[in-house]
């Protein structure tokens, strides 16, 4: 298996502009998980999906930030408009059991968000 | 105060040591995680733990859920595992919440 696949890799942006970043889950796998790194804050945890479901979306900072899991296959995170403050690492990652918590995760290798 | 706490926050050992590295939390789990990120940035889930103990390879990590302590031992370093350890856990009363302690940066000399 190709592993938890992500892109672009690298997106450099100017403020107030829309950026959609895309995760392909391991096949498979019922859990899908976004999370930001930064310097400031470290890891942080967007949201997480079950079967497609969005269970939770606490740690989405704010109106600006979406995401989406159209299918078992892909999800999207979306920032618009963005800021230089969402300036980041994005992580995906999946896991196989639909009880999230207490599933190995597998990462994928993060889009790098330059927002100029 | 950090609902997730690591020490050391920086490590250097020298190769064949032995290395713990320990995680404290204030918050009620269900879970807890040990991630490793490589100098690359790529993030490697190494064990999940609720309870006991989990062994692979030379990696250890114990949980003392009254203690709301864990650790991960490492035996035998290398300087390839050289890397930031995070500790991680999902709060039980939010049942979704996940939290992350700021990372332990170990530096392994040859």
């Amino acid at each position: 298996d190709a592993g938890v696949i992500q892109s672009p890799r690298h997106e450099v942006t100017e403020m107030g502009q829309e950026v959609t970043l895309r995760c392909k889950p391991i096949s498979g796998h019922n859990s899908l998980f976004w999370y930001r790194q930064t310097m400031m804050r470290g890891l942080e945890l967007l949201i997480y999906f079950n079967n497609n479901v969005p269970i939770d979306d606490s740690g989405m900072p704010e109106d600006r930030f979406s995401a989406k899991m159209p299918n078992a296959s892909f999800s999207t995170l979306k920032i618009q408009p963005s800021e230089p403050r969402d300036s980041a690492v994005y992580f995906c990652a999946s896991s196989l059991l639909r009880v999230s918590q207490t599933d190995t995760q597998y990462f994928g290798p993060g889009t790098r968000l330059t927002v100029l | 105060k950090n609902e997730v706490e690591q020490s050391p926050q920086n490590l250097t050992a020298q190769e064949g040591e032995f290395i713990t590295i320990n995680c404290s939390y204030s918050v009620g789990i269900s879970a807890l995680h040990w991630l490793q990120q490589h100098p690359g940035g790529g993030i490697v889930s190494l064990f999940m733990l609720s309870s006991g103990k989990k062994k692979h390879g030379r990696l250890i990590a114990t949980i003392n859920i009254q203690e709301k302590h864990s650790s991960l031992h490492i035996t035998a370093s290398h300087p390839r595992d050289s890397a930031v350890y995070i500790c991680a856990v999902w709060e039980e009363t939010s049942g979704s919440r996940l939290t992350f302690g700021e990372g332990t940066q170990l530096t392994v000399n040859p």
